[in-house]
């Protein structure tokens, strides 16, 4: 099937650093990459959806210069936490749509960061 | 905002048990309902997508029916295994095309040897 790879797991960065985390569909091309992230007890939240060529589209309430989104090809989207606070460590989590309007949605293993 | 719930938050079974769980979501707009198997250390793992209302799925010991009209979906697993241990997802896509799916906070099931 389907893999999407995400790196790193785990990432441990000082407080006011910039982390940048990269989410690769190995074996099919994705148009459309989702960020998301999930705090302990909730669900996973959209943070993002990263176009292909095109700038990203930002959930409400998720600062679009904090969270960078880069998705310059068809197999990377990467997302890079600008000047990272304590607060945004959490986990984060890639997933893509193979083609444009295919059913299954595959995900990445998901990135740690803790900020301190 | 659209929202998805499922219940129980989690879940202790022993070895051999059947089990099953539930996913709520809105039933308008309905496009797709999605179930993820979500072990520790990996990433989700596509179980099932839904479209049809009254669709039931299966794979192996696991089904899944679907019932759109009222907003909601069961995860049932037969003769639990200790290997099933893991939280289940489910999400919601509403509409078509290119929208992001809205998750539950998942179902986390642990099968006692």
């Amino acid at each position: 099937g389907a893999v999407v790879s995400q790196h790193p797991s785990w990432v441990i960065c000082k407080s006011g650093t910039s982390v940048k985390i990269e989410c690769r569909s190995l074996d099919f091309q994705a148009t459309t990459m989702f960020w998301y992230r999930q705090f302990p007890k909730q669900s996973l939240m959209l943070m993002a959806t990263s176009n292909e060529g095109s700038k990203a589209t930002y959930e409400q309430g998720v600062e679009k210069d904090k969270f960078l989104i880069n998705h310059a090809s068809l197999t990377l989207s990467t997302l890079t936490v600008t000047s990272a606070h304590p607060e945004d460590s959490s986990f984060y989590i890639c997933s893509a749509r193979e083609g444009p309007t295919g059913n299954t949605i595959y995900f990445g293993e998901g990135s740690w960061l803790t900020v301190v | 905002i659209l929202n998805v719930e499922q219940s129980p938050q989690s879940l202790h079974v022993q070895e051999g048990d059947s089990t099953n769980f539930t996913c709520s979501f809105p039933s308008s707009n309905f496009y797709a309902l999605h179930w993820y198997r979500w072990e520790t250390a990996k990433s989700p793992e596509a179980l099932f997508v839904m479209t049809l209302n009254g669709d039931e799925k299966k794979k192996g010991r696991i089904s899944a029916t679907l019932n759109t009209k009222e907003g909601y979906s069961y995860l049932y697993i037969k003769g639990s295994q200790p290997e099933d241990s893991a939280t289940y997802l489910c999400a919601f896509s509403p509409n078509t095309g290119n929208t992001p799916l809205v998750f539950g906070k998942g179902t986390r099931l642990s099968v006692i040897a």
